[in-house]
């Protein structure tokens, strides 16, 4: 299974870009990339995914390098809620059809006022 | 809105008691898992079942078994609780159709004393 690496933590200053990346150098072609975030005392919750083109949503953008080897979640103007784990998973196809997320350790981000 | 809700948030148990933790989704989804957290490892997969009575083993499914007899519901059975098992617990679903995002509960929180 692929395995992703991310740094244990990260500071960012408030308004400016976090930029938190992510590797994951053992992924095969169809493997999805996702980005998830925890808040103290809830549940992982989505932040967006992508294959091999940049994606870009209302809470972030995800940049994939073209070999896929890593990527980069980027919080454009970072606010003191962003303050969460962040962690970056690999999407992989699994038994009767379904898929397995394979969960790294995640990045404690720290939005600092 | 959709909702993935777990039982309890908090749970104390003694070592050798049976305990069960329930997860109910309303969103008519196929696809459920339970994880367990701990810190430095992130998330691990205990087990998933990909429709009703239908389960398969994760990475981590010694000590546990699963129980899914209706669709909205999973639970998770620890047949005689160990210290070992004191963690986060937290159930996910995922319809096949669409992003394929997880959709995860709030956690329970269990001490085995």
């Amino acid at each position: 299974d692929a395995k992703t690496t991310q740094p244990p933590s990260m500071d960012c200053a408030e308004g400016r870009a976090a930029n938190l990346p992510c590797n994951h150098s053992t992924i095969s072609g169809n493997e999805y990339v996702y980005w998830y975030r925890q808040i103290h005392s809830q549940g992982p919750q989505y932040i967006i995914h992508g294959l091999k083109n940049n994606e870009t949503n209302e809470m972030a953008s995800l940049i994939i390098t073209e070999d896929r080897k890593s990527s980069t979640l980027i919080l454009p103007h970072a606010t003191l809620r962003d303050t969460a784990v962040y962690y970056c998973i690999v999407r992989v196809g699994w038994t009767s059809g379904t898929y397995k997320y394979i969960f790294g350790t995640g990045t404690r981000l720290k939005v600092l006022a | 809105d959709v909702k993935v809700t777990q039982s309890s948030r908090y749970l104390v148990k003694r070592t050798g008691e049976k305990v069960f933790l329930e997860c109910v989704q309303d969103m008519d989804h196929e696809n459920m898992f339970w994880y367990r957290q701990d810190p430095g490892l992130g998330l691990r997969l205990i087990y998933f079942s990909y429709d009703v009575k239908m389960k398969e083993k994760g990475d981590i499914p010694e000590g546990y078994s699963v129980s899914r007899e209706k669709k909205e519901r999973f639970s998770l059975i620890l047949e005689s609780a160990s210290t070992n098992q004191t963690s986060m617990y937290l159930c996910a679903s995922f319809d096949r159709g669409g992003s394929y995002e997880q959709y995860f509960g709030p956690g329970t929180r269990l001490t085995v004393t």
